[in-house]
Formats: C-alpha cells, sequence, structure tokens
C-alpha cells in the first residue's frame, strides 16, 4: 500500500524561526500536496507540484514556499513562522493522470508560540 | 465567490438508519468529487470518486450522486454502524491530476 511519511508528528517552533516540514512518498506518484487544516474551514490547498522542481499555489500560499528536488520528497517551509500558522499540515500524493485518488500522511501539528 | 459547503457541521443518527451527506458547490466546475473519510488525529482517507459524466458509484453501503446541474453531491451510508462514526470531506477535482480543494467536512456520529 501507498505510505507517505511526514517527518514529524508534532512540533513546536518559535515566531520568527523558519520552519521545514518534510514530506516522503514511496509509490512514484507524480503529484504531491500540502495542506493545512483548522477547525471549520476544512482542508486548505497551500502549494501542489506536478512533478519535480514544479510546484503551483495553491489558494493559501502567502507565507509559505516548497521545494521538490526529487519525486518522492515534497517540503515544505516557513520563511518566518507566526502564531496564525499553528495548524495541522498534511501532505497527500495521487498518481497523476487520471488516477486522482489522493493518499494522505497522518500529519504534523505545528504550534507556534 | 466559490465556495464548497457540506450541509452541516454535525450529523446525529440512530444505527441501522441511512446517513445522508451533502456537499454542495458555487462557482466551480469540477471534472470530478471525491469523498474522504477522516477520523480523529489521522490524515483523510480515500472512499469513492465520481466523474462529471457519471451520475451514481456504489461501493459496498456506500452510495455518491452527483448533480453537476444543481452543483450538488450526495453521500449516503446504509445500515450505518458505530463505527461509521467520522468525519466525512468532499472535495472537487479542478481538472485531471490537478487541483484539489476540499468542503469544511461533516462529522457524523451513529448511536448505538
Amino acid at each position: 500500500d501507498v505510505k507517505v511519511t511526514q517527518s514529524s508528528r508534532y512540533l513546536v517552533k518559535r515566531t520568527g524561526e523558519k520552519v521545514f516540514l518534510e514530506c516522503v512518498q514511496d509509490m512514484d506518484h507524480e503529484n504531491m500536496f500540502w495542506y493545512r487544516q483548522d477547525p471549520g474551514l476544512g482542508l486548505r490547498l497551500i502549494y501542489f507540484s506536478y512533478d519535480v522542481k514544479m510546484k503551483e499555489k495553491g489558494d493559501i500560499p502567502e507565507g509559505y514556499s516548497v521545494s521538490r528536488e526529487k519525486k518522492e520528497r515534497f517540503s515544505l517551509i516557513l520563511e518566518s513562522a507566526s502564531t496564525n500558522q499553528t495548524s495541522m499540515y498534511l501532505c497527500a500524493s495521487s498518481l497523476g493522470l487520471t488516477n486522482e485518488k489522493l493518499f494522505f500522511g497522518s500529519g504534523t501539528q505545528l504550534s507556534v508560540l | 465567490s466559490q465556495k464548497i459547503e457540506q450541509n452541516s457541521e454535525a450529523l446525529n443518527i440512530q444505527e441501522g438508519k441511512t446517513a445522508t451527506l451533502t456537499c454542495n458547490y458555487t462557482n466551480y466546475s469540477p471534472a470530478y468529487l471525491q469523498w474522504y473519510r477522516q477520523d480523529p488525529g489521522r490524515g483523510p482517507v480515500f472512499l469513492l470518486l465520481i466523474r462529471e459524466n457519471e451520475k451514481e458509484k456504489r461501493k459496498e453501503r456506500l452510495k455518491v450522486t452527483f448533480d453537476t446541474t444543481l452543483k450538488q453531491s450526495l453521500f449516503h451510508i446504509t445500515a450505518s454502524q458505530p463505527a461509521d462514526s467520522a468525519t466525512y470531506l468532499c472535495a472537487l477535482g479542478l481538472s485531471s491530476a490537478s487541483k484539489i480543494i476540499f468542503g469544511s467536512g461533516t462529522r457524523l456520529s451513529i448511536r448505538p
């Protein structure tokens, strides 16, 4: 079965710190996604990537950047963490082409103090 | 503005009854629609996908309908069980292998 692994389950950072969230998938999927999930707001798309070194902005890219140097790894970067970026971050991947089923990681609960 | 709305934040159903969840959208033209289940503290898990040219899809006790005229999908769980208790999310696929946008979810509770 597909496995999507997020590097940390819980993370606590200080305001202004640079934060890296890592995501790795093991099934050679083309597409990878980063979402954040907040109560009452559901999952909101931050960035997605459909190929190595390719990235597209989602609905809420401000304050975030991403990196996809290898097909299996998609990193989310908070350049200068702020308290309003405290959230659950979920990474997902999909095969691409006509197979759009998303496989999610378990999430990273980030707290910015 | 573009919106995806799921009918209610929470739904309580007696075991054995059919649970019906609604997903409505405005100002989107999805190529397909998906439903996911999410348990507390875990990532969503894919359940069903239905394409814009399909009216209905079934999988065991699950049934999804998709009406592109009404801009609505209905998700049914028949013979509901307490183990079906979870949050259910609908998601729109805006084009093949591209952007996927989620609703805020409906928390379903099945009481014995």
